[in-house]
């Protein structure tokens, strides 16, 4: 129903490789925001895509909404130690929100 | 400002015991919520709150109460501790409710056991 499917749920890379978290919906999304949570933290807010087809980027970090509105991925290049964290994808529905499972990455020096 | 704050940061509790989580925001934010996270899981909603006085459910609400008397303070109310509520309990805010998707702050958690 309000499920958002996440994979993977765990991810190791070497430092400086690329990470990438994908998010699908079996419903058509109006929104899909994306949250970090550091390990023994809270989530912290990183981006909101709303359009269909949307690419956003914030410095190592590329967000893209899919064309149909279904599903979404966060990639970032060149991994760093302080990427270390679980990564989560959250769908908005009225003033309900749904967290994906979440991928924790693993950065190893 | 201190954002989201939320008391205890740690709670131990026996089955049946209640308890009350503390939350308050400092931003003037009209929607509250209560989130648990299990190990392996995402965040699940509990209750949220769009202004004082109104308050409603989310994805697992039961075993919880909620009240909204005020615009800083959302408690959330375990009557009869269960172990299956030992959990992570985060509080969050944001500003605007229903389909604006503001942003979303959370408080550094609560970490509940019940025995």
């Amino acid at each position: 129903g309000q499920q958002v499917m996440q994979i993977p749920q765990y991810q190791h890379v070497q430092e400086g490789e690329d990470f990438t978290t994908y998010c699908n919906s079996s419903t058509t999304l109006s929104n899909i925001q994306w949250y970090k949570q550091r390990p023994g933290g809270h989530p912290v807010f990183l981006i909101q895509l709303v359009k269909s087809g949307e690419v956003k980027k914030q410095k190592r970090l590329t967000f893209q909404f899919g064309e149909a509105k279904k599903n979404s991925s966060l990639h970032i290049t060149a991994t760093q130690t302080t990427d270390v964290g679980t990564y989560f994808c959250v769908k908005g529905s009225g003033n309900q929100f749904y967290f994906g499972t979440g991928t924790s990455l693993t950065v190893i020096p | 400002n201190a954002g989201v704050t939320q008391t205890p940061k740690f709670q131990v509790l026996k089955t049946g015991q209640s308890m009350t989580l503390q939350c308050a925001q400092d931003m003037n934010h009209e929607y509250m919520s209560w989130y648990r996270q299990d190990p392996g899981m995402g965040l699940r909603l509990i209750h949220y709150s769009v202004g004082a006085g109104i308050t409603d459910q989310g994805e697992v609400p039961n075993g919880y109460n909620v009240s909204r008397s005020t615009t800083e303070d959302f408690p959330l109310r375990l009557l009869s501790a269960a172990p299956s509520q030992t959990s992570v309990y985060f509080c969050a805010s944001r500003s605007g409710t229903g389909s604006s998707y503001n942003e979303q702050f959370f408080g550094p958690g609560t970490r509940l056991t019940v025995l």
